[in-house]
This record gives structure tokens, C-alpha cells and sequence, in this order.
């Protein structure tokens, strides 16, 4: 079975631009979830979809957005890009039981 | 956002040896926990998980213990070996939130 698979796997981008990352989960899997990860605050939730709807939300600023596809596929958005934006972007795709299973991530660095 | 520490602890062992990898979780109500192994530049990787209605499970080379009363998980590693070398974290999940909170994670350094 393919893993959870992540696009682009490194981006660059300029202050003010805005991006969207790519996710598709494990099959069978209907629940996406999305990380940011950096040195200093580590790991940290973004939001969660499942069927198309999101669930949870992290405690970011609304210029990160995300949506979910029919087929489970998801994307995230971060729009007006800020130099602390720069990340590892996870998405991990979740069974039925729970257990989670993490992509390779996106590479974002922003200039 | 939510995440504990900026700090990373680091443990260093000898190949060969036990390793012992610690977690304060931080919800009571938490029932699933996961534990996952971290390369340099790869994704965290899954490597056990227990429910809150266990105390012990068992994997190949790896136990995961849970301590409700303290609010307390641990990872052994028996016979640690150089690829074991990672940054090991720990994940816990409260029940009907659909998101999993991640502790700071564990530098784990094996020396020849």
C-alpha cells in the first residue's frame, strides 16, 4: 500500500505571495490532517479533515486554509506569506482505528 | 499554536544498550497515544501505539508504557543500534477532538 504522498516536496517563495501544498492520504483513508513544523515551536496542528469537512482547527491566523477532496485528497493554503511561515509542512493521514501516518512534508522556505 | 517546549532534550547511549525515552502527556482525558521516530529530513514515522486501557505493549525491539496516574509515557528501545539514532516524539489524542498533540521530542544519539 503507497504511503501518505506530499507536492511540491520543496517550495521557495517570496513575502507576500501566497502557495498551496498537496496531499494525498493512504487509500482507504478519509482523514487528513495538516502539521506545520519548526525548530522552535515544533510540531503543531493545523486543522483536520474528514469527508470533505474540517473538524478542527489549530490555533493559527486565517491565512492558512485548507480543503479536502471527494477522493480524500487535500490541499492547504497559506495566503499573503510571511518569513515565519517558513516550515516543514506535514500532512498525515489517519485509519479508522486512529493510527496516523505521516508524508515526507513540504519544504517551504519563504523570502 | 499548540506545542510543548522549545527546548530538545538529547539522550545518548551506547550501541548496544537499552534506551528509555520519556513523555509527560498533558491531557487525562487523552485515550490514544502514538509514538513516532523522526530522521533529518524525512516525515515522522510511526513506530507503536497504545489505548488508554493498556499499560504495556510490546513491538519488535520497542515497549511502550503508560501511566495514567501520572500522566506518564515511555519508550524502550532494547539493543539500540546506530539507525535508531532520530528525534523521537510522542503524540497524545483527547477523544472526539480529531487531532493529535505532540510532545517536545527526544534527540536520541547512539555512539559506536
Amino acid at each position: 500500500k503507497a504511503g501518505v504522498t506530499q507536492t511540491p516536496r520543496y517550495l521557495i517563495k517570496t513575502r507576500g505571495q501566497q502557495v498551496t501544498l498537496s496531499c494525498s492520504p493512504i487509500s482507504g483513508h478519509r482523514s487528513v490532517s495538516w502539521y506545520q513544523q519548526t525548530p522552535g515551536q515544533g510540531l503543531q496542528f493545523l486543522f483536520e479533515y474528514f469527508s470533505e469537512t474540517q473538524r478542527n482547527k489549530g490555533n493559527f491566523p486565517g491565512r492558512f486554509s485548507g480543503r479536502q477532496f471527494s477522493n480524500s485528497r487535500s490541499e492547504m493554503n497559506v495566503s499573503t506569506l510571511e518569513l515565519g511561515d517558513s516550515a516543514l509542512y506535514l500532512c498525515a493521514s489517519t485509519s479508522g482505528a486512529g493510527e496516523q501516518y505521516f508524508g515526507p512534508g513540504t519544504r517551504l522556505t519563504v523570502t | 499554536g499548540e506545542s510543548v517546549g522549545l527546548h530538545l532534550p538529547t539522550l545518548s547511549v551506547q550501541e548496544g544498550d537499552n534506551s528509555i525515552i520519556n513523555c509527560a502527556y498533558s491531557n487525562s482525558a487523552s485515550d490514544y497515544f502514538i509514538w513516532y521516530k523522526q530522521e533529518s529530513g524525512k516525515g515522522p514515522q510511526f513506530i507503536i501505539d497504545i489505548r488508554s486501557n493498556m499499560d504495556k505493549r510490546q513491538g519488535q525491539r520497542v515497549t511502550v508504557l503508560l501511566n495514567k496516574t501520572v500522566k506518564h509515557l515511555s519508550l524502550q528501545i532494547a539493543a539500540t543500534q546506530p539507525g535508531d539514532s532520530a528525534v523521537y516524539f510522542c503524540a497524545e489524542t483527547p477523544p472526539g477532538t480529531y487531532k493529535y498533540i505532540f510532545g517536545t521530542g527526544t534527540r536520541l544519539k547512539v555512539l559506536a
